[in-house]
């Protein structure tokens, strides 16, 4: 098994571009979330789904769009990139959600000039 | 919201001295998790505690979940230089489906 996988490693944006990080998982996980870390701030949840087809705002959802088409792939969009969104972005899968442990990808630092 | 707040932000400790971290909900919670970040890695999954008073041990590292299950320890004895990196809690209300992170507590160990 991959486990959790995220595209790109790495990603420089110009403010305004947009684009779309993506997140699969191999595990038939039905929970999967999308964090950013940013220095002393820790994981906050931007986004998150229960299933596919389902999905809702975490934290700090401004500027982020999400979707869920299939149990394997939670892509997350930036609709205008800002430099406040320059960030580190994990994307998470748990078998049930709060009540199981999460298995994190490798995250895709993003800046945004 | 829910709030978990996590102290300290930073622990410097000589190799072989104890480490403690703290966690603590303004709600009470249903499970907390703890998870290791390793220097440009991801967080990993450490234990989960879901009972008052709960305590439980991975060789060197003791995890406690307190009686009201609102607050909660990670302690690490004779710390290694393999202990370095970020150790964020977890926890999770009742209603909730995701866990609200702490902002983690980065341990630094010298040689």
């Amino acid at each position: 098994n991959a486990g959790v996988t995220q595209t790109p490693k790495f990603q420089v944006l110009k403010t305004g571009q947009s684009m779309t990080l993506q997140c699969a998982q191999d595990m038939n996980h039905e929970y999967m979330s999308w964090y950013r870390q940013d220095p002393g701030m820790g994981l906050r949840l931007i986004h998150y789904s229960v299933g596919a087809g389902i999905t809702d705002q975490g934290e700090v959802p401004n500027g982020y769009n999400v979707s869920r088409s299939t149990t394997e792939d939670f892509p997350l969009r930036l609709l205008s990139a800002a430099p406040s969104q320059t960030s580190v972005y994990f994307c998470a899968s748990s078998r049930a959600g709060g009540s199981d442990e999460q298995f994190f990808g490798p995250g895709t630092r993003l800046t945004v000039l | 919201g829910q709030q978990v707040m996590q102290i300290p932000q930073y622990q410097h400790v000589q190799e072989g001295e104890d480490f403690t971290t703290y966690c603590n909900s303004s709600t009470t919670l249903s499970n907390i998790q703890w998870y290791k970040q390793r220097p440009g890695g991801h967080p990993v999954f450490l234990i989960q505690l879901v009972k008052s008073g709960e305590v439980k041990k991975q060789k060197r590292l003791t995890f406690q979940f307190g009686e009201a299950k609102k607050n909660s320890s990670l302690h690490i004895t004779a710390t290694q230089t393999t202990d370095v990196g970020t150790y964020f809690c977890a926890g999770r209300s009742g209603g909730s489906y995701i866990p609200t992170f702490g902002r983690g507590t980065s341990l630094i160990v010298h040689p």
